[in-house]
């Protein structure tokens, strides 16, 4: 099955820093990454829709300054996460819908637990 | 919007045994799907189960079933011969123009 690489796995950082978090496809392109966010034992929640090209679209609530989503490849899609504070800790996943695909075919990255102390 | 219902914080299973997951969902939508995903500690998300809302046969795979109501607007999961590996938390999920709406989870426990 295809694969969505997401790095890194695990992130600590100091408050005030940001950090990058990668999601990749790597046996498919997708023209549409999404941004999920999850507390724990809590559901995850949609944070942005990446379109490979073009700006993303943010879900209501979520800080685009904050939040700096780049999708610059049909491979490739960043969250930064700028001036991090302990309330930005959470896990983050990205999912994938390869290129040509309808509704049906997501894949999910293996997901990013960011601790900000 | 979308909202999908899951009323099952947490269920336990026997091993062997069979369990019902519930979920609901309201949509304005006649075609689309709906998922079953399965998060274990590693929370890596797995899908579980897929079902086209057109398709009126209930989808199947292996273990897992779901019981698809469209009327009702509601789709559930069934776990047969539960297995110490299936203990994990459990969404339902629809999706439209892409996007995945989540239910809230139901955390499942399967006793030796």
């Amino acid at each position: 099955g295809a694969v969505v690489s997401q790095h890194p796995s695990r992130v600590i950082c100091k408050s005030g820093t940001s950090v990058k978090i990668e999601c990749r496809s790597l046996d498919f392109q997708a023209t549409t990454m999404f941004w999920y966010r999850q507390f724990p034992k809590k559901s995850l929640m949609l944070m942005a829709t990446s379109n490979e090209g073009s700006k993303a679209t943010y879900e209501q609530g979520v800080e685009k300054d904050k939040f700096l989503i780049n999708h610059a490849s049909l491979t490739l899609s960043t969250l930064t996460v700028t001036s991090a504070h302990p309330e930005d800790s959470s896990f983050y996943i990205c999912s994938a819908r390869p290129h040509g695909t309808g509704n049906e075919k997501l894949f999910f990255g293996s997901g990013t637990q960011l601790s900000v102390l | 919007a979308q909202t999908v219902t899951q009323s099952q914080p947490e269920m336990s299973v026997q091993e062997a045994e069979t369990v019902t997951l519930s979920c609901t969902y309201d949509t304005s939508e006649s075609d689309y799907y709906l998922f079953w995903y399965k998060q274990p500690p590693s929370r890596q998300m797995i899908l579980v189960i897929r079902q086209e809302a057109y398709k009126q046969q209930n989808a199947t795979e292996n273990r897992f079933s779901v019981n698809f109501q469209k009327a009702a607007k509601s789709f559930s999961l069934k776990i047969s011969d539960s297995q110490l590996g299936d203990a994990a938390m459990y969404f339902c999920a629809y999706v439209t123009d892409y996007k995945l709406s989540f239910g809230a989870g139901t955390t499942v426990t399967v006793r030796a």
